[in-house]
């Protein structure tokens, strides 16, 4: 059973775009939702999280989206920019960022010149 | 560099063979999490440690996996008898355990059993 389903799977855009990466939950224990970018031979490096208690948090260029009563959030990154180009992971945890995390299967995003 | 570290970076072993990987959390982080990733595919959670207590094992660890992290510091991985089905990439994580701080992961150990 996938408890945390990221759409879409792979994700083109020009310079300056602003993708956007969409994940759902069925577990309405979850409490912490963080993204994670990953570039091919890395581990995954966080980006951004965001807690049940916000609708909306920016950080930078990143910025989540999050709709509890649909148990749906989003990732958007404004003026994308060649190096953005990765496969970036939604997550979602039971008790914090403490416990362990159940990820989405990814977003492989290629940003163009 | 006082990330976290993971030896060996890249392991091709025969069907068969028994496999260990290391390691080693961000100094004083007292969380340490095991995920295997396959191609195409999120992280999927393995095991994970409080100190040296071994709190939680998922269903696909299976007995030919064991995990250990003796005194609370490094952890180690190992798989016996490998399996084709075993190839993927193994990435170790940590974190301090305390309310609001996130999970630091490695860059992994890519295992090809062939």
């Amino acid at each position: 059973q996938q408890q945390v389903k990221q759409s879409p799977q792979s994700l083109i855009v020009q310079k300056g775009g602003i993708p956007i990466i969409n994940c759902a939950y069925e577990n309405t224990a979850f409490d912490y939702f963080p993204w994670y970018q990953q570039f091919p031979g890395k581990g995954p490096a966080l980006l951004i999280a965001i807690r049940p208690d916000v609708s909306e948090k920016k950080e930078g260029r990143f910025t989540i989206s999050f709709n509890k009563s649909a148990k749906q959030f989003s990732l958007h990154i404004m003026d994308s920019q060649p190096g953005d180009s990765a496969t970036y992971f939604c997550a979602a945890s039971m008790g914090g960022s403490n416990y362990k995390l159940t990820f989405g299967k990814g977003t492989l995003l290629t940003v163009n010149p | 560099d006082t990330g976290v570290s993971q030896d060996p970076r890249h392991k091709i072993t025969k069907r068969g063979q028994n496999v260990t990987f290391r390691c080693d959390p961000i100094s004083e982080h007292n969380r340490l999490y095991w995920y295997r990733q396959t191609l195409g595919q999120g992280p999927e959670f393995l095991t994970y440690f409080q100190n040296e207590a071994q709190l939680e094992k998922s269903r696909l660890l299976s007995d030919r996996f064991s995990a250990e992290r003796p005194k609370g510091s490094f952890s180690t991985l190992e798989i016996q008898r490998t399996e084709q089905g075993d190839s993927a990439m193994y990435l170790c994580a940590s974190s301090l355990g305390t309310v609001n701080t996130e999970a630091f992961f490695g860059q992994g150990t890519r295992l090809t059993v062939v």
